[in-house]
């Protein structure tokens, strides 16, 4: 199994532009998190999906970050318009819902000047 | 609600020395926890996990014991070894939620 599968590795970008961050989650699994992890505050859960439904957004910080999950296969993490303290590591992760263990993605390094 | 209070590191020790790096978690009900391994510029693994009081989960030479009296899971390794330099997560997972609270991390340096 190929595991959790996020692009781009890395991004950096300017200040006011869109960001877009791509995750794959592991075929059969059927929930997906995002998290974000700053020196600042450590790792926060920002949004999660069951079988494509959000069930908790309460992490999310604001109304420029929105979450997708079009089918099962396929995530969206998006920013817009992106700030400097949106710099950190944004993680993927997936499971199947009735298992305890989360699979973690090798997270997007995501920069703005 | 739920949260998970670890140790502040970092922490240094010597090639071989004993670790332990202290968790404990406040939650209703019987929540299941965890230790997750951060190596650099890597996402998080499962390092080993406990559903059920006085559950011990056990891996790579680590170890960590479900205490219910005392709400605490603290990772202990006896002997440590320079790969094993990371940060490690304390986690809980509580009632019918797929939710995972995370601690702090702790970074363990493990020097030859």
């Amino acid at each position: 199994d190929a595991g959790v599968i996020q692009s781009p590795r890395h991004e950096v970008t300017e200040m006011g532009q869109e960001v877009t961050l791509r995750c794959k989650p592991i075929s059969g699994h059927n929930s997906l998190f995002w998290y974000r992890q700053t020196m600042m505050r450590g790792l926060e859960l920002l949004i999660y999906f069951n079988n494509n439904v959000p069930i908790d957004d309460s992490g999310m910080p604001e109304d420029r970050f929105s979450a997708k999950m079009p089918n099962a296969s396929f995530s969206t993490l998006k920013i817009q318009p992106s700030e400097p303290r949106d710099s950190a590591v944004y993680f993927c992760a997936s499971n199947v819902a009735a298992n305890n263990e989360q699979f973690f993605g090798p997270g997007t390094r995501l920069t703005v000047l | 609600g739920d949260s998970v209070t670890q140790m502040e590191g970092p922490v240094t020790l010597s090639e071989e020395a004993f670790l332990t790096i202290n968790c404990t978690y406040t939650a209703t009900g019987y929540p299941s926890l965890f230790w997750y391994v951060q190596y650099p510029g890597e996402g998080l693994q499962l390092l080993l996990k406990a559903t059920k009081a006085d559950d011990k989960g056990s891996n790579k030479g680590f170890e960590a014991t479900y205490r219910k009296e005392t709400t605490s899971f603290h990772l202990e390794k006896g002997s440590v070894q320079v790969s094993d330099s990371a940060v490690y997560f304390c986690a809980l997972r509580g009632g019918a939620t797929n939710k995972l609270i995370f601690g702090t991390g702790t970074l363990l340096a493990v020097q030859p």
